[in-house]
């Protein structure tokens, strides 16, 4: 079985901020990781994955991940925010099945 | 063209009502899947089809019927559904099945209200 938990449903920063998201994962075999973001009313959009290659992963809008497996974590990070990062944040993982697990998902509110 | 599309953006449908959600992509996936997204919560997966065929079944009660006509479209049928059933309705595909390292496109999502 595999799962994620993500730390903290709602996060805070100013704008200009770092931003981390927590996400850990259990896996009994090697993950695949995921970060998904999702605008109000809108669907899903991915910002990076993890697949075994390197392990610190870039996505798009400035947002990266790093994959511990000694931490069995997969936090995603943004050196400065901005206002238009206001969203929900899902961490997911697969393995070599079609599912794929979501956490419970982290909103980011930035403060002007 | 690298986009999931989903009809009707909204739906208000009565408890005897039968209606269809809809989605397309023409990008070649040959996995198609359907979620359902209470407000504030994590995508639920529903189903999920390979190569045209019903692959994945979450235990969805049969007022919830999916059918995927061919490899770019794939239908969630609702037929006297309650009002828990409410929710966003997000449709998804992924290049190819049982390749957990391939990312799901998402669609928009239909947002359903059952009175």
């Amino acid at each position: 079985a595999q799962s994620v938990t993500q730390l903290g449903s709602h996060v805070s920063v100013s704008e200009g901020a770092l931003v981390l998201l927590r996400c850990n994962y259990s896996s009994s075999v090697p993950p695949y990781l995921f970060w998904y973001v999702q605008y109000p009313n809108q669907g899903l959009q991915l910002l990076l994955k993890y697949t075994s290659a390197a392990t610190l992963v870039k996505g798009i809008n400035g947002f990266e991940a790093e994959f511990k497996k000694s931490e069995t974590s997969f936090h995603l990070t943004k050196p400065s925010a901005h206002m238009s990062d206001a969203a929900e944040y899902f961490c997911a993982v697969s393995s070599s099945n079609e599912k794929l697990t979501f956490g419970t998902g982290t909103r980011l509110t930035i403060i002007p | 063209d690298t986009e999931v599309t989903q009809t009707p953006k909204h739906l208000v449908m009565g408890m005897t009502n039968k209606k269809s959600l809809k989605c397309e992509q023409h990008m070649g996936h040959r996995a198609m899947y359907w979620y359902k997204q209470k407000a504030k919560k994590p995508p639920e997966l529903m189903f999920v089809y390979s190569y045209e065929k019903l692959s994945i079944n979450e235990s969805v009660p049969s007022r919830f019927s999916p059918e995927c006509p061919n490899s770019s479209l794939l239908n969630l049928h609702l037929h006297a559904l309650q009002p828990e059933d409410s929710a966003l309705y997000l449709c998804a595909s992924s290049p190819n099945p049982a390749r957990g390292f391939e990312e799901q496109y998402f669609g928009p999502g239909t947002r359903l209200t059952v009175t």
